[in-house]
């Protein structure tokens, strides 16, 4: 079955710099690739997501990337601020329009911290 | 707000024991999907329903179950509770059964077993 590696599994950075996390898969099927922000004690809540048709997504201070024949994709947020400290997970899953089953696989995660 | 309720919020029970987690979907959301989150394992996927069948499983022991009603709620059983099943249990829906469209989570309950 798929797989998902994740790394770093703790980043600090200082305010205003930038911070990647990369992933790679194990299932060249996987076809969505979402990212996920945790907060302490909170639910996961999608941040950028990307599908196996797109290379790269932005969203203002965030995007993504994907490369399929290697298959890893990477999380970049630019200008980071202290609310950006926080889990993120990525994951992926073999999901297809009409596909029976679509369930997440994910990252063992990755600490975020901002210092100001 | 992501629209998906989970009842309840904390659930302190023994070793043992059997409890029954909830979950409702967001409005319209056929597809209701179980996952564990505990400080060593990270976010596990445990089984999938849609539209009141069961479509995928993960790593879900025997002893945990699942089921989804006509109105869409699912209801996460656990049986013969251990120590180690302390986590929070996550559902998250989607409108579709395939995995290409977002999943929304839930608040989460979390589950300690004395």
């Amino acid at each position: 079955g798929e797989n998902v590696e994740q790394h770093p599994s703790t980043l600090s950075v200082q305010e205003g710099d930038s911070a990647v996390i990369k992933c790679t898969y194990s299932d060249s099927a996987s076809n969505y690739f979402p990212w996920y922000k945790q907060e302490l004690g909170k639910r996961p809540q999608l941040i950028i997501d990307i599908r196996s048709n797109v290379g790269e997504k932005k969203d203002q201070r965030i995007a993504v990337t994907l490369n399929k024949t290697a298959k890893h994709f990477s999380l970049h947020i630019t200008e980071t601020q202290p609310e950006d400290s926080a889990v993120y997970f990525c994951a992926a899953s073999i999901g297809n329009y009409g596909g029976s089953q679509g369930n997440l696989i994910f990252g063992k995660g990755t600490k975020l911290s901002v210092k100001p | 707000d992501s629209g998906v309720t989970q009842t309840p919020k904390h659930l302190i029970t023994a070793t043992g024991q059997r409890v029954t987690l909830r979950c409702s979907p967001r409005s319209g959301d056929l597809s209701v999907y179980w996952y564990q989150q505990s400080l060593d394992q990270g976010l596990q996927f445990l089984i999938q329903y849609y539209n009141g069948e069961e479509r995928a499983k993960g790593n879900i022991l025997e002893r945990f179950s699942a089921q989804q009603f006509p109105d869409l709620h699912s209801e996460l059983n656990l049986s013969s509770l251990e120590l180690g099943d302390s986590a929070l249990y996550f559902c998250a829906s989607s409108p579709s059964a395939s995995g290409s469209n977002e999943q929304f989570f839930g608040p989460g309950t979390r589950l300690t077993v004395l």
